[in-house]
Parts: C-alpha cells; structure tokens; sequence
C-alpha cells in the first residue's frame, strides 16, 4: 500500500523553463510534507517543506504547494538549470503527531528530473 | 563539521554472514533512523530511534538488528534472515523540535 505516490518516473525540461514534479498521499494522519534532492550514490538533501496548516511555501527558486482536499502536492522550480538535474523524492511525516520523530519519513518513489541546456 | 558518517561506503558480504553498518552522527539529535532504497523505488524505514536505548521497527525490519547504546550512534546488522540484503542504506537523524531530516552519505551493500 503505497502511501505517498509519485506518478511520474521522469520529468524532462529546458534550462529556464519551470519544473512541476507532483507527489499524492493517501493518508490523512501526514502533517508535514518534505521534499528531497538525491544523487545517485548518495543520501537525499532536504529542500523544502511545507506544514499541513499552510498551502505554499517558497524558498528562492523553489515553491512547494499544498492542496489539502485534494491529498496533493507539488514543487515549483523556476527557473530550471541543469545542476537541478537529479532524483526528487516527497516525503510526508505525522509531524508532532509522531512524537518528536520528524524523521519518520514515508517516501515516494521519486522523480528523475533532468534540465537539457 | 556537523553531520552524519556512515562507514563503509561499499560493502560486501558472502551469503548467510550477518554484516554491521556504522551511523555516527554530531548533530546532538534525539532520533535516528535507517532508512533502505532499492532501484526505482523510494526509501523504505527499516528502524528508528527516538532516544537512548529505545527503538522501534519500521516498514521493513525483518532480518534487521539495532542498538542504541549512545546519543551519536545506531549501529545496523543485517542479519543472514534477511532474504534480499542487497540494497543502498541510509541513515538519517533529526533533532527535538527540527522538521526535517538529514541523511548520510549511504552504504551500498552487495551480497556475493
């Protein structure tokens, strides 16, 4: 039972243009939502992250947007440059529910996004 | 500097051997985790730590082992029950109060 969803295996973009990579969650006990960067032989960086009592948040180049009702989210990156070029991965956390254990992460599958130059 | 060492980079072990990955971390951070990603997919919570000498399984723990002796260390045993060890592992950790996690470098373990 796959709880968080990435649908969408790869995303490819033109330097400069704008990045959507979309993420669904089914359970409605997920407070926080996180997503990751990952290169290939090595851990995930954290990005951004956006709590369940807010509907964006934006850090620079990167915009995360939360749709309740609708289980959904999403990451904005705009604009797109190649050193974007990486695996994109949604996170959701039961947040302070969990105790203190933020880190207790359920995962998509993750997206490859790659910005042609 | 602060941050999260995994040792070995690369590991291999013969079937039916248990093998020990190291996670040290100087964040000062309640929890840690261990986390497991196989190709094409996402990462997987194999066990996680909220404190000192407590521990809890995650998605994926069998044929796995923790221990938590100290705040900086959580050690994984990958025992010989578990039937496809073969995989990147990552272990993270997050502080009291923090909202996310930070992860490791990862240790590629290869049965032979």
């Amino acid at each position: 039972d796959q709880q968080v969803k990435q649908n969408s295996p790869s995303l490819s973009v033109q330097e400069g243009r704008i990045s959507i990579l979309n993420c669904d969650y089914t359970n409605s006990m997920f407070d926080y939502f996180l997503w990751y960067k990952k290169y290939p032989a090595e851990g995930p960086t954290f990005l951004i992250s956006i709590s369940s009592i807010k509907d964006k948040n934006e850090d620079g180049r990167f915009t995360v947007f939360l749709n309740k009702s609708a289980k959904h989210l999403s990451l904005h990156i705009v604009p797109s440059q190649p050193g974007d070029s990486a695996v994109y991965f949604c996170a959701a956390s039961p947040g302070r529910a969990g105790g203190t254990s933020y880190g207790k992460l359920t995962f998509g599958q993750g997206t490859i996004l790659t910005v042609h130059p | 500097d602060g941050g999260i060492t995994q040792s070995p980079k690369y590991l291999f072990r013969k079937e039916g051997q248990n093998v020990t990955l190291s996670c040290e971390q100087n964040l000062n951070h309640d929890a840690m985790y261990w986390y497991r990603q196989d190709p094409g997919q996402g990462l997987r919570l194999i066990y996680y730590s909220q404190i000192v000498n407590d521990f809890q399984k995650g998605d994926i723990a069998e044929g796995y082992s923790v221990s938590r002796e100290k705040k900086e260390s959580f050690p994984l045993t990958v025992t010989s029950a578990q039937k496809n060890p073969t995989a990147f592992y990552l272990c993270a950790s997050s502080g009291r109060g923090g909202t996310e996690a930070f992860f490791g470098q990862g240790t590629r373990l290869t049965v032979v």
